[in-house]
């Protein structure tokens, strides 16, 4: 079983459309959690860091569930500038950041 | 700022060459790490260092050499190129460690190996 698993898609949605990714992960000793964005042969950048409480940042909500191991991104009223691959990233144990990257999930947003 | 740096961002090497990666941060970051990006396999870990004059193994070292004289260098050395090597290759570089700090990544460098 991979550590991080997405679904890779794509989710192809209309603007205007809420998406959901969710992201399970395996080891239930992880600390820390975060959604990266990735445009087309770009570098990764920071989407959101995901908090146990949940948390909101414009029409991107990021939850995590522990019980359950997963952590989701719910994008409300997509733009077609939301066209990426959104990556789930982990950290491990302690130590230095043992991130671990999902493979990712690609959105397209179409007119 | 620049950010992360990273040349080239392009190349093509025989099989058995060597060539060195540079990568550079203006942040004055003390973490940095290299990451290949393969299709299917999501971003593995290379090597890393916590501060200058101390790198570590990440998951895929094995043909990688690494060194960090300067807080702002963290060259990735290719000993003897193999086509497996073919890859997107991404720098970055954190404030601090512990996997709580946001990622800065560079532009990466796309490697083919024939």
């Amino acid at each position: 079983r991979k550590e991080v698993e997405q679904d890779p898609g794509p989710f192809n949605v209309p603007e205007g459309a809420t998406v959901a990714f969710n992201c399970t992960y395996s080891n239930s000793a992880s600390q820390s959690f975060f959604w990266y964005r990735q445009d087309c042969r770009k570098e990764p950048k920071l989407l959101m860091s995901v908090y146990s409480s949940g948390n909101e940042d414009g029409r991107f909500t990021a939850q995590l569930n522990r019980a359950s191991q997963y952590i989701s991104l719910l994008i409300r009223d997509s733009k077609l500038s939301d066209s990426a691959t959104y990556l789930c990233v982990v950290n491990g144990n302690t130590g230095f950041q043992k991130l671990v990257f999902g493979t990712g999930t690609r959105l397209l947003v179409s007119p | 700022n620049a950010g992360v740096t990273q040349t080239p961002k392009f190349q093509v090497l025989k099989t058995g060459q060597s060539m060195t990666l540079q990568c550079a941060q203006d942040m004055n970051h003390e973490y940095m790490s290299w990451y290949r990006q393969d299709p299917g396999m999501g971003l593995r870990l290379i090597h890393y260092s916590v501060g200058a004059g101390i790198t570590d193994q990440g998951e895929v070292p094995n043909g990688y050499n690494v060194s960090r004289s300067t807080t702002e260098d963290f060259p990735l050395r290719l000993l003897s190129a193999a086509p497996s090597q073919t890859s997107v290759y991404f720098c970055a570089s954190s404030r601090g460690a512990g996997g709580y700090n946001e990622q800065f990544f560079g532009p990466g460098t796309r490697l083919t190996v024939l």
